[in-house]
C-alpha cells in the first residue's frame, strides 16, 4: 500500500494564480483532511470530510476550497493565491477499526511570490 | 475557541535523560490525545496517543499520562537516544477534528 500521497511536492506560484493540490489514499478510509504548517504554528485544519461528497471548514478555511468526488481523493484548491498562503501542506486520513488514528501524507510546499 | 498549548517550545537534554513534553486543552468534550514525532522535512508520525478513559499509557520507552480534571497531558520519553531528536505535537480533539499544539523541538545531546 502507497498509504497517503500527495502531488505536487513542490510548488511555486504568483500572486493571484490558481492551483489544485490532489491527495490520495488507498486505505479505504473515510475522514480525510487538509492541514497547513507554518514555522510555530504547528498543524492547523483547513478543511476536513467525514465521508464522499462531504466537507467541512476547519480552523482556517478563508481562501481554500475542497471537494470529495471519490472516496480516494481529496482536493484543496487555491482559487486566487496569496503570499500569506506560503505553507507546507498535509493530507491525512483516518477510518477502520482506529478511526481517530491519522495517517499523513508526504506534503506539499507551497511558495506563492 | 478550542485550544492546545504545549510546553516547551524547545527542549535539550544529554543522552540517557528523560525528557517531558506538557500540553494543556481548552474543550471539555475532547477525547482524543495522540503525539506525532515529525522529523526535518518529513511527514509527522503518530508514536502514542490515548483516550480519556485512560489515565497512562506506555509504549516500551514512550509513556503518556492524561488528567481530565485539570485538562493537561503529558509525554514522557525514559532512556533519550540521538534518534529521539525531532519536534513533537502534541493534539487533541473529538471525534475526528484535531487542534494540534504549537511543537517542540527536541535535541538529544550525545
Amino acid at each position: 500500500n502507497a498509504g497517503v500521497t500527495q502531488t505536487p511536492k513542490f510548488r511555486v506560484l504568483k500572486t493571484g494564480q490558481s492551483m489544485t493540490l490532489l491527495c490520495a489514499q488507498d486505505m479505504n478510509h473515510e475522514y480525510m483532511y487538509w492541514y497547513r504548517q507554518d514555522p510555530g504554528m504547528g498543524l492547523r485544519l483547513i478543511h476536513y470530510s467525514v465521508g464522499e461528497g462531504t466537507t467541512a471548514k476547519g480552523e482556517v478555511p478563508d481562501g481554500y476550497n475542497v471537494s470529495r468526488l471519490k472516496k480516494q481523493n481529496f482536493l484543496l484548491g487555491l482559487e486566487s493565491a496569496a503570499p500569506s498562503q506560503t505553507s507546507v501542506y498535509f493530507c491525512a486520513s483516518s477510518g477502520g477499526v482506529r478511526a481517530y488514528e491519522q495517517y499523513f501524507g508526504p506534503g506539499t510546499r507551497l511558495t506563492v511570490t | 475557541g478550542e485550544n492546545v498549548e504545549q510546553h516547551p517550545s524547545t527542549l535539550s537534554v544529554q543522552e540517557g535523560d528523560s525528557a517531558v513534553i506538557k500540553c494543556t486543552y481548552s474543550d471539555s468534550a475532547s477525547n482524543y490525545f495522540p503525539w506525532y514525532k515529525q522529523e526535518l522535512g518529513k511527514r509527522p508520525q503518530l508514536i502514542i496517543d490515548i483516550r480519556s478513559n485512560v489515565g497512562e499509557k506506555k509504549d516500551q520507552r514512550i509513556a503518556v499520562t492524561l488528567n481530565k480534571t485539570a485538562k493537561h497531558f503529558s509525554l514522557h520519553i525514559t532512556e533519550t537516544q540521538p534518534e529521539d531528536s525531532a519536534v513533537y505535537f502534541c493534539a487533541g480533539g473529538a471525534t475526528n477534528k484535531l487542534i494540534f499544539g504549537t511543537g517542540t523541538l527536541l535535541a538529544v545531546q550525545p
